[in-house]
């Protein structure tokens, strides 16, 4: 099994940066997602690491530590439109061999003036 | 980028009754497409993955009689809740991804109120 741990709120000013952390437990584990998701929405693909090290993509960057379990997304250059659900997600291999992707509870960020 | 889309967006029904759900990807093929659902601030819970041309494979406690899944055709998936239960009204998503990439493209949600 899987067990993903994120914070469940922030609160972030606009024009900050904010790192928004992940940590897992998983015995196959095969590449790590973020997604984010306005209230209402379906997530939308952010970032997917599977070596060590950071991803930059824009004002997003991604960081995966596998020996640690651990991950987190930096957002940087706060924007209001930013405040969203920040989904934390995990994909690995099970003993049959089956890719299966399980989602951590998220993160709700608030993004304030 | 790839395009998933559901239908309906969004549907009230009585107890008791079938609900069918739609996920299509639009302008790809998609060889697997995953079923979540997702309660009110709650994050998303895989109900089961589907292969074209395949059984659903099902996450455990997830009936498999209650909630059907065909996988017909490589552009579309459909989910049909049975019997339907005020417990069972949910947000439910969809996700399409096409053999040898690992990204997950999502469609936009159905959103299901049991009365």
């Amino acid at each position: 099994g899987q067990n993903i741990d994120q914070p469940t709120e922030m609160t972030a000013t606009e024009g900050a940066i904010v790192q928004i952390n992940c940590t897992y437990q998983t015995s196959g584990f095969n590449g790590l997602f973020w997604y984010q998701q306005h209230a209402g929405e379906a997530p939308t693909f952010l970032s997917y690491n599977v070596l060590d090290g950071l991803e930059e993509k824009g004002r997003f960057s991604s960081f995966l530590s596998r020996s640690k379990g651990y991950s987190y997304l930096l957002l940087k250059e706060l924007q209001m439109k930013d405040s969203a659900s920040y989904l934390c997600a995990v994909r690995d291999l099970n003993s049959g061999g089956y890719q299966k992707v399980t989602f951590g509870t998220g993160t709700k960020l608030q993004v304030i003036p | 980028g790839a395009v998933v889309s559901q239908h309906p967006s969004w549907v009230i029904c009585k107890s008791g009754t079938s609900v069918k759900i739609e996920c299509r990807s639009l302008d790809f093929q998609a060889t697997t497409m995953f079923w979540y659902r997702q309660f009110p601030k709650q994050s998303l819970m895989l109900m089961a993955t589907s292969n074209e041309g395949s059984k659903a494979t099902y996450e455990q406690g997830v009936e498999k009689d209650k909630f059907l899944i065909n996988h017909a055709s490589l552009t579309l998936s459909t989910l049909t809740v049975t019997s339907a239960h005020p417990e069972d009204s949910s947000f439910y998503i969809c996700s399409a991804r096409w053999s040898r990439t690992y990204e997950q493209y999502f469609g936009p949600g159905t959103r299901l109120t049991v009365t």
